[in-house]
């Protein structure tokens, strides 16, 4: 497709188990970013990839969350032993190598910890 | 660090009004600027930029200046319409290093546009 995909859209999970939310970015966008939209908090960063680099992480709140880029392409954030304060729109965006901040957003997966 | 604060809203006006959402922002050096918006029920968009001061970033009849002096970026539109209802997002984007130009981002203004 044309856009940022992302899945799954809606994620319903019980408290204290695993989440895996997946982005796929547009083809050749060699940056791609993941970002937490919350009511409390707003839009947060939380990782930031660039080709083979090594990821900036400086934006994860807590070592329960990880993420991995492969093949410079698809991206997969997971939450371990997830926490009812998890729950948030999980935003995925892609650009340009310094694109200076130009990002293009996919819908966002919308996670419940119960 | 940097921040952004924008107006918290919400702001709801007639079809045809002028509309202005204020942001200002902290940061050091020089970041660019962006408003960003999302529509109901779908992902967030650019909708204008600006990369340096005095540029003035321009879409669908929405307009931002680049104020350094007053550190701003207050989003502008002459006649708002029903379908300018949405969240905007002032942000801004700066690099200190290395190559992640991740965005920072204001809180978000709910605007909502009556007939």
């Amino acid at each position: 497709g044309a856009g940022v995909s992302q899945s799954p859209s809606n994620k319903v999970t019980e408290k204290g188990k695993d989440v895996e939310l997946r982005c796929d970015p547009i083809s050749g966008h060699t940056a791609l970013y993941w970002y937490r939209q919350s009511l409390g908090q707003g839009l947060e960063f939380l990782i930031y990839f660039q080709g083979n680099s090594a990821p900036d992480k400086s934006g994860l709140p807590s070592d329960r969350f990880s993420a991995e880029r492969t093949g410079g392409s698809v991206s997969t954030l997971t939450i371990q032993r997830t926490q009812q304060e998890d729950s948030a729109v999980y935003l995925c965006a892609g650009g340009k190598n310094r694109a200076w901040g130009e990002q293009y957003f996919g819908p966002g997966t919308r996670l419940t910890v119960t | 660090g940097n921040s952004v604060t924008q107006m918290e809203g919400p702001v709801t006006l007639s079809e045809e009004a002028f509309l202005t959402i204020n942001c200002t922002y902290t940061a050091t050096g020089y970041p660019s600027l962006f408003w960003y918006v999302q529509y109901p029920g779908e992902g967030l968009q650019l909708l204008l930029k600006a990369t340096k001061a005095d540029d003035k970033g321009s879409n669908k009849g929405f307009e931002a200046t680049y104020r350094k002096e007053t550190t701003s970026f207050h989003l502008e539109k002459g006649s708002v319409q029903v379908s300018d209802s949405a969240v905007y997002f002032c942000a801004l984007s700066h690099n200190s290093g290395g190559s992640n130009y991740k965005l920072t981002f204001g809180k978000g203004t709910l605007l909502t546009v009556n007939p």
